[in-house]
């Protein structure tokens, strides 16, 4: 069974510009969460999506937005980027009505915001 | 807000003594709660888990203890192997939100030879 796949890998932008990020999570799963991870803060809860819904969000600005398709790949976007926006972003998959410990996380996008 | 925190960013340990690594949460409406390792360049990975109705939770090398009144838990590893270096995150959950996980900002377990 093939993982959680995240394009692109790394990713080098300058402040002001949009990104997008992909997410593709492992088959059957319809759950996808994302992550930013940060060397202080740790990694903290973005938006979670089901089904095409977002069904949880965190305490993040209205820059960054995501979406779910019908095959449940997912797509984060970060508009008006900041330097502060650098950052390792995971996301994780999940099966239907599966608990917490079964979220399968991806190797992350690495964004450098120059 | 930090609702999960773990003080300690790096811990040293002789390969085959015993790891212990901490973690404090401050929201008592957390009722489950996870230990994810990460090696470099990979996401994170779960370890082991425990549900705010038990205590201790052990499967083979590692044992997450829970103490409710403390708001504290720990991972213990014993014995401490060299493949086990890596960074480790607590997380929490509530029932009503399963899926969002809120992560201490992690500790670097060094095993050395």
């Amino acid at each position: 069974k093939a993982g959680v796949t995240q394009t692109p890998r790394y990713l080098i932008k300058t402040r002001g510009q949009q990104v997008t990020l992909s997410c593709s999570p492992i088959s059957g799963h319809r759950s996808v969460s994302w992550y930013q991870q940060t060397p202080g803060q740790g990694l903290q809860f973005l938006f979670e999506y089901f089904s095409e819904t977002q069904r949880n969000k965190g305490n993040f600005p209205g820059r960054f937005s995501g979406r779910q398709f019908s095959n449940s790949r997912s797509e984060m976007n970060v508009s008006t980027l900041e330097l502060g926006d650098s950052a390792l972003y995971l996301c994780a998959s999940s099966a239907p009505l599966a608990g917490p410990e079964t979220q399968y996380f991806g190797p992350g996008t690495r964004l450098l915001v120059l | 807000d930090q609702q999960v925190k773990q003080n300690s960013p790096s811990l040293s340990v002789q390969e085959g003594r015993i790891s212990i690594l901490n973690c404090d949460y401050t929201n008592s409406m957390f009722d489950y709660f996870l230990w994810y390792k990460k090696y470099p360049a990979e996401g994170p990975t779960f370890l082991i888990s425990i549900s705010s109705i038990k205590d201790k939770n052990e499967d083979g090398r590692f044992t997450v203890f829970l103490n409710k009144s403390a708001k504290h838990l720990s991972l213990h590893i014993v014995p401490s192997q060299p493949g086990d270096s890596a960074v480790y995150f607590c997380a929490a959950s509530t029932i009503q939100g399963a899926q969002k996980l809120v992560f201490g900002q992690g500790t670097r377990l060094t095993i050395n030879p």
